[in-house]
């Protein structure tokens, strides 16, 4: 079946870097955008960013723009977040998701960042 | 840039349908989904594609979208239902929440 596993996540000072992963298996990785999903402690879901099938192409919220870099690795499976330049308000559980019919279909347990000094 | 709203929160006694809305401008003319989120978990897809339904999610989930409003409904609520609901929309290839209703069933 399906699992997305992510990692990476911690407490760190604002404006370090820090990079998430997101273990795939159970599906064919290669053929699927990847998007990362985040939750602010207590509020609703924010979409962060998209990465195309083959990595092509990127897209991001307006907030982390220039701060973070969406990037796959389809020969392992892998998909990355880099952050730099982290504030504060960028505290959040962060989640990789499948997108599939336009749609997250498949969700990671999430991985908890807090920026904090 | 693209907003759905979502009223913050339904109650609704247990074998009563629920009913959870989503607003946005012309949101009918784009693919509306649905994600059950409980305390502590992931969220889970419940509608796609306005009113479809995955593998393994319940009948008494439905959903529809015209004109400016995707609507979720639960009919026969369970005390199981109770949980955060959000809408999701596309915005090109930018991905849209709503604000998130959460459901009381009491």
């Amino acid at each position: 079946q399906v699992q997305l596993v992510e990692s990476g996540g911690g407490v760190v000072q604002p404006e370090k870097s820090l990079k998430l992963s997101c273990a795939a298996s159970g599906f064919t990785f290669s053929k699927y955008a990847m998007h990362w999903v985040r939750q602010a402690p207590g509020k609703g879901l924010e979409w962060v960013a998209v990465i195309s099938h083959d990595g092509s192409t990127e897209y991001y919220t307006g907030s982390v723009k220039g701060r973070f870099t969406i990037s796959r690795d389809n020969s392992k499976n892998m998909l990355y977040l880099q952050m730099d330049s982290l504030r504060p308000e960028d505290t959040a559980v962060y989640f990789c998701a499948t997108q599939n019919q336009a749609s997250f279909d498949n969700w990671g347990q999430g991985t908890l960042l807090t920026v904090s000094s | 840039s693209y907003d759905l709203t979502q009223s913050p929160s339904v109650s609704v006694p247990p074998g009563q349908t629920a009913t959870i809305t989503c607003s946005g401008d012309k949101l009918g003319d784009r693919y509306a989904s649905w994600y059950q989120q409980k305390p502590g978990q992931s969220p889970l897809l419940v509608i796609y594609q306005d009113d479809k339904r995955p593998s393994g999610i319940p009948e008494r989930f439905s959903g529809s979208n015209s004109g400016n409003t995707a609507t979720l409904t639960i009919s026969g609520t369970q005390t199981m239902d109770e949980a955060d609901y959000y809408c999701q929309a596309w915005d090109g290839s930018i991905g849209v929440f709503g604000g998130g209703t959460k459901l009381t069933v009491l």
